[in-house]
């Protein structure tokens, strides 16, 4: 099946700095990727959808100074948060839609980020 | 409204037992359909998808879909303790939005 490989797992940055997250796809080129953020006991939330090779768009409330996000390549992209704050601790998760009608959309297997 | 709806629970059900968790939807375009489990901490993954009415059967999950009343649902036969996490109903929109529900969280009691 599709896989989509995010790195890091877990970050704990200091605040004011910023975090990189990864999400791969492995075995398929994903021409679209999605952003989630979930806080504690609450669902996922769509932040944004990125394109290969075009800006990302942005859901409403998403600050995209703030959650920069590139989609250079079939196979990746990458979210950054910028001059996080200790409010930015979330569970980020990306998926990418795999265009496989049994599969749907896969997910990557989250980043845990605290910022202290 | 939201675009898709869950009871949030929490569902508990004995060992055993027959789990029922249910959806609905806003946007009668939908076609495809999707339930995730998602256990506390990670991310979620799927279990089974829909895209015509009826019922479909995978192992001890079935899902039906009725698109006539906008509802999705997911029944776990012989429910285990390992069952226990937190399910989500996802649709896929025509304008190619994927929504989530927030989710029901399921507890199987031993």
């Amino acid at each position: 099946g599709a896989v989509v490989s995010q790195h890091p797992s877990r970050v704990i940055c200091k605040s004011g700095t910023s975090v990189k997250i990864e999400c791969r796809s492995l075995d398929f080129q994903a021409t679209t990727m999605f952003w989630y953020r979930q806080f504690p006991k609450q669902s996922l939330m769509l932040m944004a959808t990125s394109n290969e090779g075009s800006k990302a768009t942005y859901e409403q409330g998403v600050e995209k100074d703030k959650f920069l996000i590139n989609h250079a390549s079939l196979t990746l992209s990458t979210l950054t948060v910028t001059s996080a704050h200790p409010e930015d601790s979330s569970f980020y998760i990306c998926s990418a839609e795999t265009r496989d009608s049994v599969y749907g959309y896969t997910f990557g297997s989250g980043t845990r980020l605290t910022v202290v | 409204q939201k675009e898709v709806e869950q009871n949030s629970g929490p569902l508990s059900v004995p060992e055993g037992a027959i789990a029922s968790l249910n959806c609905t939807y806003s946007d009668r375009g939908s076609q495809s359909f999707f339930w995730y489990r998602q256990y506390s901490g990670k991310s979620p993954e799927l279990i089974m998808s829909i895209y015509s009415n009826g019922d479909k059967e995978d192992g001890r999950f079935t899902a039906q879909l009725n698109k006539a009343s906008q509802y999705v649902s997911l029944l776990i036969r012989d429910s285990q303790p390992s069952d226990s996490a937190t399910y989500l109903c996802a649709v896929d929109s025509p304008g190619n939005q994927f929504y989530f529900g927030t989710g029901t969280s399921l507890t199987v009691i031993p």
